[in-house]
């Protein structure tokens, strides 16, 4: 079973919807990160957490460290937002991070 | 925000010859720079960790001698890929940590580098 576990793997929905990516990790974690990347290739960094939620623009993030779980999600989703969501968690004191496999998400006109 | 570069975006070389991509944080300083690899459809896999002035530390089953990291500068690490074979052909991403940033765990990404080995 890997560290960090993403759900769905997949997902596609309409311009408009309410979207939620879930991230479950079974260690201890110093923090977490949501990852956005594009077809491109390159990854920007859309949230770093360590406790309770955080909003930029549409998109919201929480964790819930005692459940260790954290969800990402997109108010009035967009086709721009289509793209490769990672989760990735920061184990302990260390620097590394450790990735989830990232959800494809698809937003259609 | 804080901004990541590579250099180049894309090559492609011969089988056989040495590639390196440069990793700079433009607007920060980074002692600690990370260096990963993405398989098409895969997520990221770190590859080493490079702190400047000392020598990099490398993941378990990534070859030093064939993946050469330098951290020379605060600014500046770069990758090295010796005697590229196709199988080496990989998405290569670095993501440098601000020294003096407010959170010790911020990470930031750059563009990446995708390498092609004929």
């Amino acid at each position: 079973k890997n560290e960090v576990e993403q759900s769905p793997q997949n997902l596609t929905a309409q311009e408009g919807e309410f979207i939620t990516i879930n991230c479950s990790y079974s260690v201890g974690i110093s923090a977490l990160h949501w990852l956005q990347q594009h077809p491109g290739g390159g990854i920007v960094s859309l949230f770093m957490l360590s406790s309770g939620k955080k909003k930029h623009g549409r998109l919201i993030a929480t964790i819930n460290i005692q459940e260790k779980h954290s969800s990402l999600h997109i108010t009035a989703s967009h086709p721009r937002d289509s793209a490769v969501y990672i989760c990735a968690v920061q184990l302990g004191g260390a620097q590394k991070l450790v990735f989830g496999q990232g959800t494809r998400l698809t937003i259609n006109p | 925000g804080a901004v990541v570069s590579q250099h180049p975006s894309r090559v492609i070389c011969k089988s056989g010859t040495s590639v390196k991509i440069e990793c700079r944080s433009l607007d920060f300083q980074a002692t600690t720079m990370f260096w990963y690899r993405q398989f098409p459809k895969q997520s990221l896999m770190l590859m080493a960790t490079s702190n400047e002035g000392s020598k990099a530390t490398y993941e378990q089953g990534v070859e030093k001698d064939k993946f050469l990291i330098n951290h020379a500068s605060l600014t500046l690490s770069t990758l090295t890929v010796t005697s590229a074979h196709p199988e080496d052909s990989s998405f290569y991403i670095c993501s440098a940590r601000d020294a003096e940033g407010w959170s010790s765990y911020e990470q930031y990404f750059g563009p990446g580098t995708r390498l092609t080995v004929t």
